[in-house]
């Protein structure tokens, strides 16, 4: 049982460019969220899916895109990379009903 | 949408003390808050968590009590430990919704 994958660990793009990261649960988790995490400013929803087709904006979801075609998958798409969006990003995943998440190991995105 | 306000941001105390972090939120159809423990380097782990028909919950040294008339809920460490030395977050969902708006964190640091 491998939980929630995050890939890659560690990424530097340069501003403009667009990258993919990968997040993939085998516990069959209704539930995926994606959140970034700077300093000092805790853990912010980005997107999240309730299920395969269904995604939904967070608080923060400006430069982001996600879909989730199935169960297992939830990838984040950033569009044209800023400075800005420099942070540590998690993923994780939970099933439906109210328990919590599982969190990935996340990644450290550096943009320059 | 809901809003998490945690405290203290930063708490330190003496090996075998206890310390407590509390919790406020906003949104009355929250009914589940967990509280997760984040170590350096990894994803938040969830270590105790609270559903809005109970107001208090213990696991060995870990305790959560809710108020659900004042919105707010707290998280008992007993017997501290330097292990114990971490950033803990604290969460409120409405699980009929499907995503958590998390507190900004404690970093709680267990001085030998």
């Amino acid at each position: 049982n491998a939980g929630v994958t995050q890939t890659p660990k560690f990424q530097v793009l340069k501003t403009g460019q667009s990258m993919t990261l990968q997040c993939a649960q085998d516990m069959n988790h209704e539930y995926m969220s994606w959140y970034r995490q700077d300093p000092g400013m805790g853990l912010r929803l980005i997107h999240y899916s309730v299920g395969a087709g269904i995604t939904d904006q967070g608080e923060v979801p400006n430069g982001y895109n996600v879909s989730r075609s199935t169960t297992e998958d939830f990838p984040l798409r950033l569009l044209s990379a800023a400075p800005s969006q420099t942070s540590v990003y998690f993923c994780a995943s939970t099933r439906k009903g109210g328990y919590g998440y599982t969190f990935g190991s996340g990644t450290r995105l550096t943009v320059v | 949408g809901e809003n998490v306000e945690q405290h203290p941001s930063t708490l330190s105390v003496q090996e075998g003390d206890s310390a407590v972090i509390k919790c406020t939120y906003s949104d009355s159809a929250s009914n589940y808050f967990p509280w997760y423990k984040q170590e350096l380097g990894k994803g938040p782990q969830l270590i105790i968590d609270i559903r809005s028909n109970v107001g208090e919950k213990k696991d060995q040294r870990i305790a959560v009590t809710l108020n659900k008339t004042a919105k707010h809920f707290s998280l008992h460490i007993t017997e501290t430990q330097p292990e114990d030395s971490a950033v803990y977050f604290c969460a409120a969902i409405n699980t009929n919704a499907g995503k958590s708006t998390f507190g900004d964190g404690t970093t709680l640091t267990v001085k030998p």
